[in-house]
């Protein structure tokens, strides 16, 4: 079974600076998917960025991007020049592909201060 | 194009009631999934339905069960509830292959 460990519970960050979320995960897989979703207030899970594990560079989109390390079984996300839209629960998830189940993390909640 | 729509949005039940929520998946998508998040944890997988048939399932009770009508749209039926019950059920729809895109939720708690 795979498993999604997010370390830092909490987290806060004054506005326009760099911060960095944690994530390690356990599978026996050769080929899977990692994600990074976002849940605000509102409720709404929205996906922030996507990694697939046979890719080798790691994703970006706009101020967000990963670090994947697929040895160490690491996948951090880099939220940068963080506004305060930004402040929300954070949530790492695994999925083996191919449609299958989503595993989640326990979710990391990020202030951004004004 | 709407996106995944659920209904309602929140309810409240008596323990050993029984309730039924609603999704509609974003056009196009013809796979449903059902998740419990339960009160500062991450989402937990119910189970998944594909061509009106349950694909795959997790660690849940018989309590729990679901549908999938050929429109797509699905409900998650829950028997006999009890308090811990009580959590935001998530529900996400996708194509083969492709990202799961999640509803806003419906928020029950049992009384």
């Amino acid at each position: 079974a795979q498993t999604v460990t997010q370390s830092q519970p909490e987290m806060s960050v004054q506005e326009a600076e760099t911060v960095t979320l944690s994530c390690t995960y356990d599978t026996s897989e050769n080929n899977y998917y990692l994600f990074w979703y976002k849940q605000p207030p509102s409720r709404q899970m929205i996906l922030v960025i996507r990694q697939e594990a046979y890719k080798q560079q790691n994703a970006t989109e706009n101020r967000f991007s990963v670090n994947f390390q697929k040895a160490a079984k690491s996948f951090s996300l880099k939220i940068s020049d963080s506004q305060l839209g930004d402040t929300a629960m954070y949530f790492c998830a695994f999925t083996r592909g191919g449609n299958e189940k989503l595993t989640f993390g326990t979710g990391t909640r990020l202030t951004i201060i004004p | 194009d709407a996106g995944v729509t659920q209904s309602p949005t929140h309810l409240i039940k008596t323990r050993g009631q029984q309730v039924t929520l609603r999704c509609s998946p974003k056009s196009g998508h013809d796979t449903v999934s059902w998740y419990q998040q339960a009160l500062g944890q991450g989402p937990q997988f119910i189970f998944q339905y594909y061509e009106e048939e349950e694909r795959q399932r997790g660690n849940f009770p018989d309590r729990f069960s679901g549908h999938q009508f050929p429109n797509y749209s699905s409900e998650l039926n829950v028997n006999a509830l009890l308090l811990g019950d009580s959590a935001l059920y998530l529900c996400a729809s996708s194509s083969i292959g492709f990202e799961q895109y999640f509803g806003p939720g419906t928020r029950l708690t049992v009384t």
